[in-house]
């Protein structure tokens, strides 16, 4: 059973570039998420993408933008680098379940994109 | 405003010994679930554990338990008979009911001493 893939896993750009990075959810799961992990510090919830619509959005500018496939797999594109955003990329997959009128989605993550802009 | 809270930075365990992690969240609501999640050096995030909040028993999973507070907020992990393996980066989680997002702790980086 293949687990949350993503690609590439190291990526060096210059301030002002443009980068995509991309992610293979887990099998049978149909909900990516993206989180910005920057070092030493917890992931923060970029956006959620859902029926290749995004659902919802955390803090982050319109710089950030994503992209979800009719197979489920999704891309984080990143405009305009700036060297702030240099941090690891996880993306994580899920499964929408729901217990007694209370859903959550248990997310499983990826190995991340580690994403230095000089 | 939700928030999670890890306020052990660094903890250090003798292999085979017992460590527990703690947590703390700030929440109004009254059924959640919460997470602990462990990031090795190999950057994966791993789930080790989910406790649901409208139950009463803590979670278990093989060595790993919770110590599940729910008036206090406090959502402890505890590991027993300690391994080289665990070393690792130790995040807990809230996701905020009516919502898709996460929201993690600072991290606790366990250190395991042979």
């Amino acid at each position: 059973d293949a687990g949350v893939t993503q690609s590439p896993t190291h990526l060096i750009k210059t301030r002002g570039q443009q980068v995509t990075l991309r992610c293979s959810p887990k099998s049978g799961h149909d909900t990516v998420s993206w989180y910005q992990q920057a070092l030493g510090q917890g992931p923060q919830f970029i956006f959620q993408y859902y029926e290749e619509e995004e659902r919802q959005r955390g803090n982050f500018p319109d710089r950030f933008s994503g992209h979800q496939f009719p197979n489920y797999s999704s891309e984080l594109n990143v405009n305009a680098l700036l060297l702030g955003d240099s941090a690891l990329y996880l993306c994580a997959s899920s499964l929408l379940t729901g217990t007694g009128g209370l859903s959550t989605d248990t997310q499983y993550f990826g190995p991340g994109t580690r994403l230095t802009v000089l | 405003a939700q928030t999670v809270t890890q306020s052990q930075p660094e903890m250090s365990v003798q292999e085979a010994e017992t460590v527990t992690l703690s947590c703390t969240y700030d929440t109004s609501e009254s059924d959640y679930y919460l997470f602990w999640y462990k990031q090795p050096p190999s950057r994966q995030m791993i789930l080790v554990i989910r406790q649901e909040a409208y139950k009463q028993q803590n979670a278990t999973e093989n060595r790993f338990s919770v110590n599940f507070q729910k008036a206090a907020k406090s959502f402890s992990l505890k590991i027993s008979d300690s391994q080289l393996g665990d070393a690792a980066m130790y995040f807990c989680a809230y996701p905020p009911p009516g919502t898709y997002k996460y929201i993690f702790g600072t991290g606790t980086r366990l250190k395991v001493l042979a």
